[in-house]
């Protein structure tokens, strides 16, 4: 069974600091992934999303990896600002016919003014 | 483009009762997909829809059925309810190709009492 850890847990840093949320697989037989923000009480924002065939993908201040063959991905935010306050997951779809996507817990990232 | 928008957005229903819940996808998305999100355990996948046929199945009770029209909007129904389902509900869209980004709505708020 697919599970997907994220660290850390929570982070909360001053604003103008680049910073890294990771996350991990146990099975790296993931074929999309996908960077969600959710602010508290919201639903999903998609941020990234990284196919099987690709590494990585950006986005203004956001750069996503992704390594199939250890099965972890990495989000970089540069030059964090108190706006980028909210809990980060990623998701991994698990199957190649449908959707099917397994969430990490996330991170709750707090950018202090 | 509208987005997916999901109704309603909160709802208080009686243990033993049933609920259903609606979704409208990004026109011309085929695919919706339903989560359940607690503070306990997280988002986890309930089940997807492609062209009105259940494509993906998660882990959980019969209780728990869902069903999509010919214009894909979705619902997602909970039959005899328990206190353990309250969560948030979202949904997410996809166009259902290569890509399969999902696109999620704001979610609907359940309460069970």
């Amino acid at each position: 069974k697919q599970e997907v850890t994220q660290i850390p847990a929570a982070l909360s840093v001053p604003e103008g600091e680049n910073l890294v949320l990771n996350c991990s697989f146990t099975d790296s037989a993931i074929y999309n992934l996908q960077w969600f923000r959710q602010d508290p009480g919201k639903g999903l924002t998609s941020l990234l999303l990284i196919q099987s065939s690709q590494r990585e993908q950006t986005s203004g201040r956001l750069n996503a990896s992704l390594d199939k063959s250890s099965g972890r991905s990495t989000l970089y935010i540069a030059a964090s600002q108190p706006g980028d306050s909210a809990t980060y997951l990623c998701a991994g779809r698990v199957n190649n016919y449908g959707q099917n996507f397994v969430f990490g817990p996330g991170t709750r990232l707090s950018v202090l003014p | 483009k509208a987005g997916v928008t999901q109704t309603p957005r909160y709802l208080i229903k009686t243990r033993g009762q049933q609920v259903t819940l609606s979704c409208s996808p990004i026109s011309g998305h085929r695919s919706v997909s339903w989560y359940q999100q607690t503070p306990g355990q997280g988002l986890q996948f309930l089940f997807e829809y492609f062209s009105e046929t259940q494509r993906n199945k998660g882990n959980f009770p019969g209780r728990f059925s869902g069903r999509q029209f010919s214009n894909s909007r979705s619902e997602m129904n909970v039959s005899t309810l328990e206190l353990g389902d309250s969560a948030l509900y979202l949904c997410a869209s996809s166009s259902g190709g290569l890509l399969y980004e999902q696109y999620f709505g704001p979610g609907t708020r359940l309460t069970v009492t």
